[in-house]
């Protein structure tokens, strides 16, 4: 059974640099069926997508977001990362790393982590 | 970016009830249209995905329909595991984006 998890600091400062990273377990990340993904939920509020990442090192991330993010692989360690520099308020929410499977019609996300509350304050 | 639209946001229902509930994309997304149930306080769960595909080991009550920018969500008979919310997602295009959610209540 795949299982993803995220850690990472749950506290950042304004303007400082959020840093994530994802687990993955049960499977390996090198598989051309599969990309890996970010999403964000502030508190009480919907579903955002960050951006994703292929095993090849190959990303794509949302334009409202792109200059303030990078997601990076470790092949090696079977996992990837999430960073979001100058964070503010904003920023507030809890972050999901998912797997989208991409073999089926355009691709759904049919694993998440369980999600790390990352709060913006001073 | 394609905009998803979901109606209701919130549904008052009861124990066997059938519910349906919509979602539209700003423009046409084929076929590319899944399904996510969330209880507070876990992730989101696939439910439906390539808009009519049930998930293996989703119960039956739940179906999917529709194509082009007109999607549903049908729940035949309510279940108390059931009241969560449930959000759509398009796959059909970057950057992926989901609908803002349909929080299902019990009456």
């Amino acid at each position: 059974q795949l299982q993803l998890q995220e850690s990472g600091s749950g506290l950042v400062k304004p303007s400082q640099t959020l840093s994530l990273t994802c687990a993955v377990s049960g499977g390996s990340i090198n598989n051309d069926g599969y990309s890996w993904h970010w999403i964000r939920q502030p508190p009480g509020k919907g579903l955002e997508w960050i951006g994703y990442i292929f095993h090849s090192g190959y990303t794509h991330y949302n334009p409202s977001l792109k200059s303030r993010v990078a997601i990076s692989i470790d092949r090696s360690k079977n996992q990837f990362s999430l960073k979001l520099n100058s964070v503010n308020a904003a920023d507030t929410a809890v972050y999901y790393c998912a797997r989208e499977d991409i073999a089926v019609a355009g691709g759904n996300f049919d694993y998440w982590g369980q999600g790390t509350l990352v709060t913006v304050s001073s | 970016d394609i905009q998803m639209t979901q109606s209701p946001s919130s549904l008052s229902a009861s124990v066997g009830d059938r519910v349906t509930i919509t979602c539209r994309s700003s423009q046409s997304i084929d076929k590319y249209l899944n399904w996510y149930q969330q209880k507070p306080g876990k992730a989101p769960y696939l439910l439906i995905f390539a808009a009519s595909s049930l998930r293996s080991g989703v119960p039956s009550r739940f179906s999917g329909s529709g194509s082009g920018t007109d999607f549903t969500l049908t729940i035949s008979s309510l279940q108390p595991e059931d009241f969560a919310t449930y959000y759509c997602q398009q796959s059909y295009s970057i950057p992926r984006t989901f609908g803002q959610g349909t929080k299902l209540e019990i009456k």
